[in-house]
Order: structure tokens, then sequence, then C-alpha cells
């Protein structure tokens, strides 16, 4: 079936790093462009990056921008965000998420893994 | 970044119950607006895209209408696993940024 499975979070020191990588099953993962959404304990949802099908763009939240990146391995089936210089306010669980689009113009997301919780601490 | 403001914050209602949700953009983004549950500690899904179409597998007490910047989410007939945590967010224009959320709790 359809699923995402995160992984790579943990608890972390202000200032370290961690990659969060997400494994893509059941589907042509090469053909979708994917996200990275996270979740502040108690808060709503923020979108944190995107890259596209075949990883020649993309783009990221002014929050993160600089200290995250967003990659992917299409022969791996497998997405990353490489996530430095954390702070306080990165903890959260950390979902990622396929886009999908429905008559050429309308996005939305899909599928989405169980998430994976960062804590900066 | 276009805004997204839900109203209400939170809201009670019963089993059977038929409740509305609202979400005002703070720019016009057409239709380009969907709608997602969370259940608690669980991942968002999918409920609405596209304003008004209901994502398949999802039962049809749920409908979504709107365009421009007034956009509503209608379930019908509550049932247990409707109570939950329910976001917008608009794809009209990048960041496709997310509501504060409208939590739905049982009375």
């Amino acid at each position: 079936q359809v699923q995402l499975v995160e992984s790579g979070g943990g608890v972390v020191q202000p200032g370290r790093s961690l990659r969060l990588s997400c494994a893509a099953s059941g589907f042509i993962f090469s053909s979708y462009t994917m996200y990275w959404v996270r979740q502040a304990p108690g808060k709503g949802l923020e979108w944190v990056a995107d890259i596209w099908y075949d990883g020649t763009k993309t783009k990221y939240a002014d929050s993160v921008k600089g200290r995250f990146t967003i990659s992917r391995d299409n022969s791996k089936n497998t997405l990353y965000l490489e996530v430095n210089s954390l702070r306080g306010d990165d903890t959260a669980v950390y979902y990622c998420a396929r886009d999908v689009v429905y008559g050429d113009f309308y996005h939305a997301l899909d599928v989405w893994g169980q998430g994976t919780t960062v804590i900066v601490s | 970044d276009i805004q997204l403001t839900q109203s209400p914050s939170s809201l009670s209602a019963s089993i059977g119950d038929r409740v509305t949700i609202t979400c005002r953009a703070s720019q016009t983004i057409s239709d380009y607006l969907n709608w997602y549950r969370q259940k608690s500690g669980k991942a968002p899904e999918l409920v609405i895209y596209a304003a008004a179409y209901v994502q398949s597998g999802l039962p049809s007490r749920f409908s979504g209408s709107g365009s421009g910047t007034d956009f509503t989410l209608t379930i019908t007939t509550l049932q247990p696993e409707d109570f939950a945590t329910y976001y917008c967010q608009q794809t009209n224009t990048a960041p496709y940024t997310f509501g504060q959320g409208t939590k739905l709790e049982i009375k």
C-alpha cells in the first residue's frame, strides 16, 4: 500500500544537527513533489520545505532557510531533511507528505507519514 | 504570505450533529483551498481539495464550499471519528500556508 515512513528524529542539543529520512513505498516516488511539514507541541501545521519530483527545485520557509536542506534519492525512494543549527523553536513532529495534483492545477497533500519527533533541548 | 483565519478555534458538538467551520483568506485564492482532519496523535489526512471535492475514501457527510476569500467545511451527522482538529490550507500562492486549526470536541 502507499506509505511514507519517517525516521531520524531524537533529542538534540541546540546548535546541533540531525538528518531526517522519509522512506516511500507503494507508489512511483520519482513522479511526485514531496513536502516536509512540522507541528510544534500543541500548535498547528507549518510548511517547512518542498522539493520537485526530480530534485531540481526546492523551496523553504523563511524560518528554516539557510539552516535546513531538503533532498531526495529517487533510486532509494527516500526523502531527506538535513536540519542544522537547531533551535528550541524547531522542536516539533516532522511529517513528510506527498503532493498530488488534481486537474493540472490543484495541489494537495494526500499521503502523510506518521511523523518523527525532534526535541531540541 | 497569505494568512488563513479559521473560526471558530474550537467547537463542541454531539454525535449526529451538523457543524460548519469557516476559513477566511487574507487575499483572494480562487478555489485553491484544502481541508485536513487530524485525529489526536495522528498525522493529518486530506478531506477536501479544490474547496469542494471530497477526497476518495472519505464519506459523503463531508462537504466544502466557497471561492475567493471565504470557505466552509460542513460535516453532517457527526461520527465519533470526526472529533478531531481541522485545518484549511491554501495552494494558490507559495508558501502554501495553513490555518491555525479548529478543534471539534464532543459535547
